[in-house]
């Protein structure tokens, strides 16, 4: 199984401030059939399930507000919020579907500083 | 807009049977694009993938390693939904359990509300 490695465990940002969250997988999740990055981030708020944000690495699901980018290549990739807001307070993870099993990263939250 | 609306209990015996039904509307559990699967959430586990159902033209069914010989994900056609029964149930398999839809465009777009299972006598 592919392993998904998240950093930080936690981070405190102020209002308005950028937030980055890596996340580094054990082997590569480019799927070469497309040349894309089968690599997704989900933001999870107490007592909801998952929310895709991302996917394709670098894609931004239907309505996630644009201060949210997604990056990277090969097995490093990297989640982004350019200017923190209020709402956007959660646990972010990181999740591989180039290869069966889907696996995820063990979660990053997000507080205000 | 599609959802998934979850049923069953949040209360199982240890060596018996979890029995969960996802029910979906806004799509059709035999689309030949979707594929229908069941997640779990624990503190001790983090977020788990643990199987999904699919229809191309035939069904198929893949399972976690983990629980393969526990594990049984079925469609039903009739009602629109997918169920997940995992027999013989530990503590340890107390968790959050959701089921969610992947498509080949975007991952596990659509999830639903979650049930809160417990392995308790």
């Amino acid at each position: 199984d592919i392993v998904m490695t998240q950093s930080p465990d936690s981070l405190a940002v102020s209002l308005g401030e950028r937030a980055t969250i890596n996340c580094k997988s054990s082997q590569s999740v480019l799927y070469s059939s497309d040349n894309k990055h089968y690599l997704a981030w989900y933001q999870q708020k107490p007592g909801q399930p998952p929310k895709l944000l991302i996917y394709w690495a670098s894609t931004r699901e239907s309505g996630v507000p644009d201060r949210f980018s997604g990056s990277g290549s090969g097995t490093d990739f990297t989640l982004t919020i350019s200017s923190l807001q209020a709402e956007d307070v959660a646990v972010y993870f990181c999740q591989q579907y180039s290869t069966t099993p889907r696996t995820f990263g063990q979660g990053t939250k997000v507080e205000i500083k | 807009q599609v959802q998934l609306q979850q049923s069953g209990p949040g209360l199982v015996k240890p060596s018996q049977t979890l029995s969960l039904t996802c029910a979906i509307s806004g799509d059709s559990v035999s689309s030949n694009s979707a594929a229908w699967n069941w997640i779990r959430q624990s503190p001790s586990r983090g977020l788990e993938w643990l199987g999904r159902t699919y229809y191309r033209s035939t069904w198929y069914k893949d399972y976690a390693v983990s629980v393969k010989s526990r594990i049984t994900i079925n469609p039903d056609t009739s009602k629109n939904q997918f169920s997940l029964q995992l027999n013989s149930v530990t503590p340890e398999d107390s968790a959050v359990y959701y089921c969610a839809r992947t498509t080949p465009i975007s991952d596990l777009d659509y999830w639903g509300q979650g049930t809160l299972v417990t392995v308790s006598s």
